[in-house]
Protein backbone atom coordinates (compact mmCIF):
# COMPACT_ATOMS: atom_id res chain seq x y z
CA UNK A 1 0.00 0.00 0.00
CA UNK A 2 1.30 3.24 -0.92
CA UNK A 3 1.87 5.98 1.72
CA UNK A 4 3.09 9.17 1.57
CA UNK A 5 4.23 11.19 4.05
CA UNK A 6 4.66 15.25 5.14
CA UNK A 7 6.63 17.12 7.09
CA UNK A 8 6.23 19.59 9.00
CA UNK A 9 2.43 19.50 8.67
CA UNK A 10 2.40 22.76 10.55
CA UNK A 11 4.71 25.67 9.12
CA UNK A 12 5.18 29.54 10.35
CA UNK A 13 7.74 31.58 8.75
CA UNK A 14 8.57 34.93 8.42
CA UNK A 15 8.64 36.66 5.64
CA UNK A 16 11.68 36.68 3.55
CA UNK A 17 12.89 33.06 5.28
CA UNK A 18 13.36 30.02 3.39
CA UNK A 19 12.30 26.74 3.90
CA UNK A 20 11.91 23.05 2.48
CA UNK A 21 8.92 20.70 2.79
CA UNK A 22 9.51 17.09 2.47
CA UNK A 23 7.20 14.74 1.02
CA UNK A 24 8.37 10.75 1.46
CA UNK A 25 6.57 8.14 -0.47
CA UNK A 26 7.41 4.43 0.24
CA UNK A 27 6.65 2.45 -2.97
CA UNK A 28 8.28 3.25 -6.40
CA UNK A 29 6.68 6.13 -8.40
CA UNK A 30 8.21 8.24 -10.93
CA UNK A 31 5.30 10.54 -10.72
CA UNK A 32 4.71 13.03 -7.75
CA UNK A 33 2.51 16.21 -7.65
CA UNK A 34 2.56 19.16 -5.51
CA UNK A 35 -0.83 21.38 -4.95
CA UNK A 36 -1.75 24.08 -3.07
CA UNK A 37 -5.31 24.58 -1.66
CA UNK A 38 -6.15 27.87 -0.15
CA UNK A 39 -9.35 27.70 2.41
CA UNK A 40 -12.32 27.00 1.12
CA UNK A 41 -11.10 26.19 -2.22
CA UNK A 42 -10.12 23.20 -4.12
CA UNK A 43 -6.82 22.33 -5.59
CA UNK A 44 -4.77 23.88 -7.36
CA UNK A 45 -1.62 21.99 -8.75
CA UNK A 46 1.58 23.54 -8.71
CA UNK A 47 3.97 20.69 -10.56
CA UNK A 48 4.17 17.56 -11.53
CA UNK A 49 7.58 16.11 -11.23
CA UNK A 50 7.75 12.92 -13.62
CA UNK A 51 11.54 11.60 -13.36
CA UNK A 52 14.56 11.19 -10.93
CA UNK A 53 15.80 14.40 -10.88
CA UNK A 54 13.06 16.43 -11.65
CA UNK A 55 13.34 19.80 -10.40
CA UNK A 56 11.14 22.80 -11.42
CA UNK A 57 10.12 26.35 -10.47
CA UNK A 58 7.73 28.50 -10.52
CA UNK A 59 8.45 32.20 -8.29
CA UNK A 60 9.28 31.61 -4.92
CA UNK A 61 8.65 27.70 -5.14
CA UNK A 62 10.82 24.97 -6.44
CA UNK A 63 10.03 21.48 -6.20
CA UNK A 64 12.62 18.41 -6.73
CA UNK A 65 12.06 14.62 -7.20
CA UNK A 66 14.85 12.19 -5.95
CA UNK A 67 12.83 8.93 -7.08
CA UNK A 68 15.80 6.38 -5.42
CA UNK A 69 15.15 8.14 -1.83
CA UNK A 70 11.68 8.51 -2.51
CA UNK A 71 11.53 11.66 -1.60
CA UNK A 72 10.36 15.09 -2.97
CA UNK A 73 10.86 18.53 -1.43
CA UNK A 74 9.16 21.96 -1.95
CA UNK A 75 11.48 24.71 -1.39
CA UNK A 76 10.51 28.42 -0.56
CA UNK A 77 12.43 30.92 -1.07
CA UNK A 78 12.17 34.20 0.46
CA UNK A 79 8.67 33.83 1.70
CA UNK A 80 5.99 36.49 1.46
CA UNK A 81 1.97 36.52 2.73
CA UNK A 82 0.74 35.42 -0.23
CA UNK A 83 2.13 32.22 -0.04
CA UNK A 84 -0.03 31.17 2.85
CA UNK A 85 -1.98 28.13 2.19
CA UNK A 86 -2.15 24.16 2.77
CA UNK A 87 0.72 22.46 0.08
CA UNK A 88 -0.09 18.88 -0.56
CA UNK A 89 2.30 16.16 -1.81
CA UNK A 90 0.28 13.31 -3.94
CA UNK A 91 1.83 10.38 -5.47
CA UNK A 92 0.78 8.29 -8.14
CA UNK A 93 1.17 4.40 -7.56
CA UNK A 94 0.86 3.00 -11.06
CA UNK A 95 -3.08 2.82 -11.99
CA UNK A 96 -4.37 3.79 -8.34
CA UNK A 97 -5.91 6.77 -7.75
CA UNK A 98 -3.65 9.92 -6.62
CA UNK A 99 -2.48 9.27 -3.03
CA UNK A 100 -1.87 12.22 -0.81
CA UNK A 101 0.07 13.48 2.37
CA UNK A 102 -1.79 14.91 5.24
CA UNK A 103 -1.03 18.54 4.04
CA UNK A 104 1.10 21.55 5.13
CA UNK A 105 -0.31 24.28 6.35
CA UNK A 106 1.99 27.34 6.01
CA UNK A 107 1.50 30.41 7.49
CA UNK A 108 3.83 33.31 6.52
CA UNK A 109 3.92 36.26 8.96
CA UNK A 110 5.54 39.70 9.01
CA UNK B 1 -5.73 22.55 -19.61
CA UNK B 2 -8.66 20.62 -18.82
CA UNK B 3 -12.17 21.19 -17.18
CA UNK B 4 -13.98 19.61 -13.98
CA UNK B 5 -16.91 21.34 -13.11
CA UNK B 6 -19.15 20.07 -9.93
CA UNK B 7 -22.50 21.41 -8.83
CA UNK B 8 -23.55 22.82 -6.63
CA UNK B 9 -21.14 24.69 -5.51
CA UNK B 10 -22.52 24.36 -2.14
CA UNK B 11 -25.72 22.99 -0.33
CA UNK B 12 -27.23 23.15 3.25
CA UNK B 13 -29.65 20.21 3.87
CA UNK B 14 -31.56 18.46 6.68
CA UNK B 15 -31.26 15.92 8.43
CA UNK B 16 -32.59 12.67 6.94
CA UNK B 17 -32.76 14.34 3.13
CA UNK B 18 -30.50 13.23 0.28
CA UNK B 19 -28.43 15.36 -1.92
CA UNK B 20 -26.48 14.73 -4.85
CA UNK B 21 -23.68 16.22 -6.15
CA UNK B 22 -22.74 16.75 -9.83
CA UNK B 23 -18.89 16.19 -11.66
CA UNK B 24 -18.48 17.13 -15.01
CA UNK B 25 -15.46 17.27 -17.24
CA UNK B 26 -16.24 19.86 -19.83
CA UNK B 27 -13.81 19.02 -22.52
CA UNK B 28 -12.26 15.84 -21.94
CA UNK B 29 -13.67 12.44 -21.76
CA UNK B 30 -13.54 10.88 -18.14
CA UNK B 31 -13.14 7.25 -18.50
CA UNK B 32 -12.52 7.22 -14.56
CA UNK B 33 -13.79 9.73 -11.79
CA UNK B 34 -12.97 9.81 -8.16
CA UNK B 35 -14.64 11.50 -4.98
CA UNK B 36 -12.83 12.87 -2.52
CA UNK B 37 -13.89 13.72 0.90
CA UNK B 38 -12.04 16.42 3.27
CA UNK B 39 -12.99 17.38 6.10
CA UNK B 40 -11.39 20.87 8.06
CA UNK B 41 -8.03 21.31 7.89
CA UNK B 42 -7.62 17.37 6.97
CA UNK B 43 -6.35 16.02 3.75
CA UNK B 44 -8.49 14.57 0.88
CA UNK B 45 -9.71 10.89 1.59
CA UNK B 46 -10.54 8.88 -1.23
CA UNK B 47 -14.24 7.70 -1.10
CA UNK B 48 -14.57 5.56 -4.42
CA UNK B 49 -13.56 5.08 -7.89
CA UNK B 50 -15.80 4.92 -10.85
CA UNK B 51 -15.61 4.17 -14.08
CA UNK B 52 -17.89 4.89 -16.41
CA UNK B 53 -20.68 1.80 -17.19
CA UNK B 54 -19.44 0.39 -14.03
CA UNK B 55 -20.31 0.08 -10.37
CA UNK B 56 -17.99 2.09 -8.01
CA UNK B 57 -15.30 0.91 -5.93
CA UNK B 58 -15.78 2.24 -2.70
CA UNK B 59 -12.65 2.67 -0.26
CA UNK B 60 -12.63 0.80 3.01
CA UNK B 61 -14.96 2.41 5.57
CA UNK B 62 -17.29 4.41 3.14
CA UNK B 63 -20.77 2.98 3.02
CA UNK B 64 -21.89 2.15 -0.41
CA UNK B 65 -25.64 2.67 0.18
CA UNK B 66 -25.31 6.01 1.82
CA UNK B 67 -23.16 7.55 -0.93
CA UNK B 68 -24.52 6.58 -4.03
CA UNK B 69 -22.01 7.02 -7.16
CA UNK B 70 -23.45 7.02 -10.75
CA UNK B 71 -20.90 7.33 -13.84
CA UNK B 72 -23.40 7.25 -16.48
CA UNK B 73 -21.41 8.97 -18.83
CA UNK B 74 -18.00 9.91 -20.36
CA UNK B 75 -18.16 13.41 -18.40
CA UNK B 76 -21.16 13.21 -15.71
CA UNK B 77 -20.92 10.99 -12.52
CA UNK B 78 -22.95 11.88 -9.93
CA UNK B 79 -22.87 11.49 -6.18
CA UNK B 80 -25.77 10.77 -3.99
CA UNK B 81 -25.68 11.48 0.05
CA UNK B 82 -28.38 9.69 1.23
CA UNK B 83 -30.60 10.31 4.36
CA UNK B 84 -27.56 12.49 5.53
CA UNK B 85 -26.59 13.44 9.09
CA UNK B 86 -24.21 16.47 9.85
CA UNK B 87 -21.48 13.97 10.55
CA UNK B 88 -21.39 13.94 6.69
CA UNK B 89 -21.00 17.78 6.60
CA UNK B 90 -18.17 17.94 4.92
CA UNK B 91 -16.10 18.95 1.43
CA UNK B 92 -16.51 17.05 -1.80
CA UNK B 93 -14.06 17.60 -4.69
CA UNK B 94 -14.59 15.22 -7.37
CA UNK B 95 -11.56 14.30 -10.35
CA UNK B 96 -11.53 13.13 -13.33
CA UNK B 97 -8.84 10.88 -15.30
CA UNK B 98 -9.42 10.28 -19.06
CA UNK B 99 -8.52 8.09 -21.73
CA UNK B 100 -5.84 9.81 -23.61
CA UNK B 101 -3.92 11.09 -20.22
CA UNK B 102 -4.14 8.01 -17.86
CA UNK B 103 -1.67 9.37 -15.42
CA UNK B 104 -3.38 13.02 -14.99
CA UNK B 105 -5.86 14.03 -12.34
CA UNK B 106 -8.03 17.16 -12.67
CA UNK B 107 -9.79 18.01 -9.74
CA UNK B 108 -12.97 19.77 -9.56
CA UNK B 109 -14.07 23.01 -7.55
CA UNK B 110 -15.78 21.10 -4.46
CA UNK B 111 -19.09 20.96 -2.76
CA UNK B 112 -19.46 22.18 0.37
CA UNK B 113 -22.32 19.99 2.28
CA UNK B 114 -23.89 21.58 5.27
CA UNK B 115 -25.93 19.18 7.44
CA UNK B 116 -28.64 21.08 9.52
Amino acid sequence: ELKVEQNPLFLSMQEGKNYTIYCNYSTTSDRLYWYRQDPGKSLESLFVLLSNGAVKQEGRLMASLDTKARLSTLHITAAVHDLSATYFCAVFGGNTPLVFGKGTRLSVIA
Amino acid sequence: GAVVSQHPSWVICKSGTSVKIECRSLDFQATTMFWYRQFPKQSLMLMATSNEGSKATYEQGVEKDKFLINHASLTLSTLTVTSAHPEDSSFYICSARGSLLLYEQYFGPGTRLTVT
